[in-house]
Parts: structure tokens; sequence; C-alpha cells
């Protein structure tokens, strides 16, 4: 069974940094690019960056909201895909998700989720 | 970036009506469009692929069509599980963009 844990949100001043993970188990990890996601309190679903597989040079994509401040890396060895956020803003408040592509070639829709992490930027 | 709009924003209908949703893209993405639900607190759950290919274990009472600018979701009879928030995301190019959603509410 596929499965994506994310952990790592809470509570956190402006201009200050956290890391979140997502661990992952049910299928090799290494194979599938990896997503993040986050939704802001009742609104609507926002892409936040994409993670490539390395046999696609595991190279990444990011919002333009975030870019620059966020970064997405995976350690294959441990099944785990991280989003280091820095200098975050009020607007990053949101719950976070991790997500695996469909498939290793057919890297673009979002097949499994994770529960979600809340992230809460606020003095 | 690609402007996905989604319409109706909100719907109200009854256990076995049909009910269709539209979603159109600022400029072509050729069939790179998914289509997700999302239950009040969880996270979503993809239900079409690739416009209109049904995601493993989605029921078939839902189906997706379209391609270019202009697609549809279409619960050919609403069951109670699928009172819920649906989305539209395309995946043609970077940024990957959502609808703003439609939010299926019991009439």
């Amino acid at each position: 069974e596929v499965q994506l844990v994310e952990s790592g949100g809470g509570l956190v001043q402006p201009g200050r940094s956290l890391r979140l993970s997502c661990t992952a188990s049910g299928f090799t990890f290494g194979d599938y690019a990896m997503s993040w996601f986050r939704q802001a309190p009742g609104k609507g679903l926002e892409w936040v960056g994409f993670i490539r597989s390395k046999a696609y040079g595991g190279t990444t994509e990011y919002a333009a909201s975030v870019k620059g401040r966020f970064t997405i890396s995976r350690d294959d060895s441990k099944s785990i895909a991280y989003l280091q956020m820095n200098s975050l803003k009020t607007e990053d408040t949101a719950v976070y998700y991790c997500t695996r592509s469909i498939g290793t070639t057919v890297t673009t829709f979002a097949v499994y989720w994770g529960q979600g992490t809340l992230v809460t930027v606020s003095s | 970036d690609i402007q996905m709009t989604q319409s109706p924003s909100s719907v109200s209908a009854s256990v076995g009506d049909r009910v269709t949703i539209t979603c159109r893209a600022s400029q072509g993405i050729s069939s790179w469009l998914a289509w997700y639900q999302q239950r009040p607190g969880k996270a979503p759950k993809l239900l079409i692929y690739a416009a209109s290919s049904l995601q493993s274990g989605v029921p078939s009472r839902f189906s997706g069509s379209g391609s270019g600018t202009d697609f549809t979701l279409t619960i050919s009879s609403l069951q109670p599980e699928d009172f819920a928030t649906y989305y539209c995301q395309q995946a043609n190019s970077f940024p990957w963009t959502f609808g703003q959603g439609t939010k299926v509410e019991i009439k």
C-alpha cells in the first residue's frame, strides 16, 4: 500500500525557516516524481513545486510565489522528500500536501496524497 | 501562466441527479487535465487524469471529457458520498494551476 506521511509543520514566525518531510512507503521511491501542494485555510489548491526522479535528472520546478525561498529535495535512500521553506511569510500559512506522480514516465498527475501538515506563519 | 476557470462555483443537487462541471483553460492544454475531489478536512483525491481516463478505483459514474481548452466532469447519478468540492488542474506546463473549485451541495 502506498503511503505518504508529511511531518514538520507547526507555528513559525515570519522570516523564519521550516523544513517539511514526506516519508514514503509501499513503492520504489526513487522511480517517481514528487510534488508539493498547499491549501490556505478556506481556500483552493495551489501547486508549490515538483522534483523529478533521478532518471529524469532530479531537477525541480517551483511556483513563482515560492521560487527563491523554497527548495525541494529528495533522499532516495531514505524514501523521503523534503520541502525547505525559508523567509516564511504570513501568506504561506496553509496545509501542505506531498504527492506522488501517477507513473514513472507520466509524471504530471498526483495520484497519491499525504494527509497534509499545517504550517502557520504568525508572530 | 495558464488560467483555469471552473463553473459553476457551486451547485445544489439531489441524490440521483446528473451533475456537470466545466473547466476552461486560458490556452490550449491538449489533454493535460486532471479532476480532483476533496471532502472537508481530507486530502484531494484524483478522479480523472488525461482529461478522460478514470483513475483506478473511482466509480464509473464519474467521467471526463474534452481537449484543448474546454473540459467537463460529469457525475451521472449523484451519490451521498459525492457531496464535496471538485477541482480541475492543468499539467500541460509549469506552473501547474487549478480552477477555483466547484462545491457540490445537497439540495
